[in-house]
């Protein structure tokens, strides 16, 4: 198994540019989430989604969007990129059913200038 | 949402234990307790969870209050390796937005 793989590794867009930051998960798990980490802070959860065709809002969800058409994947796209978007990305997911632990891809470092 | 509650910093001396604290009070009947540590420049790794009775496993032990409205990891030998955030989250039954929080940075020191 792979786990969870999130792509690009590494982004540097422009204000005002749209990117989808890529994440997909090969355990069949239900649970996947959104967390941003800005420099010496802690995770927070921006959307999280339980199932296909169910997404909620975490903490801080504004200026993103997310789908999630499949089990496997789960998308975050920025519409309209803004510096404070400025961040490192982590998705993750859980086998929802056994609460076992969160399972967490390796990370987008995304600059915007 | 259920949210939890740590010390922003502790320190130890390398070899010796170390017990992080975690509040969280208003934890539901069904939440499970769950650590992860997030070494330098790393992605955030599990550590251990529980439910009600203490866990060990080999990287650490998880030590849950009877009323569950706090808890601690224990880990029994510090190394260097251990210096991490560690964070305390809540997960599972009554919610599913899992909360990071800013954890525990502990500091070991040789």
């Amino acid at each position: 198994n792979a786990g969870v793989t999130q792509t690009p590794k590494f982004q540097v867009l422009k204000t005002g540019q749209s990117m989808t930051l890529q994440c997909a998960q090969d355990m069949n798990h239900e649970y996947m989430s959104w967390y941003r980490q800005d420099p010496g802070m802690g995770l927070r959860l921006i959307h999280y989604s339980v199932g296909a065709g169910i997404t909620d809002q975490g903490e801080v969800p504004n200026g993103y969007n997310v789908s999630r058409s499949t089990t496997e994947d789960f998308p975050l796209r920025l519409l309209s990129a803004a510096p404070s978007q400025t961040s490192v990305y982590f998705c993750a997911s859980q086998d929802s059913a056994t609460n076992e632990k969160l399972f967490f891809g390796s990370g987008t470092q995304l600059s915007v200038l | 949402d259920a949210k939890t509650t740590q010390p922003n910093s502790m320190e130890s001396n390398e070899e010796e234990p170390v017990h992080l604290p975690c509040n969280h009070s208003t934890i539901s009947g069904t939440d499970y307790i769950h650590w992860y540590r997030q070494l330098p420049s790393q992605g955030p790794e599990y550590v251990i969870h529980g439910l009600t009775s203490n866990v060990n496993n080999r990287m650490a032990s998880l030590a849950i209050a009877e009323d569950r409205k706090s808890s601690t990891l224990i880990l029994h030998r510090a190394t260097l390796r251990d210096a991490a955030v560690y964070y305390c989250i809540l997960n599972g039954g009554a919610t599913n937005k899992l909360i990071f929080g800013t954890g525990t940075l502990l500091a070991v020191q040789p």
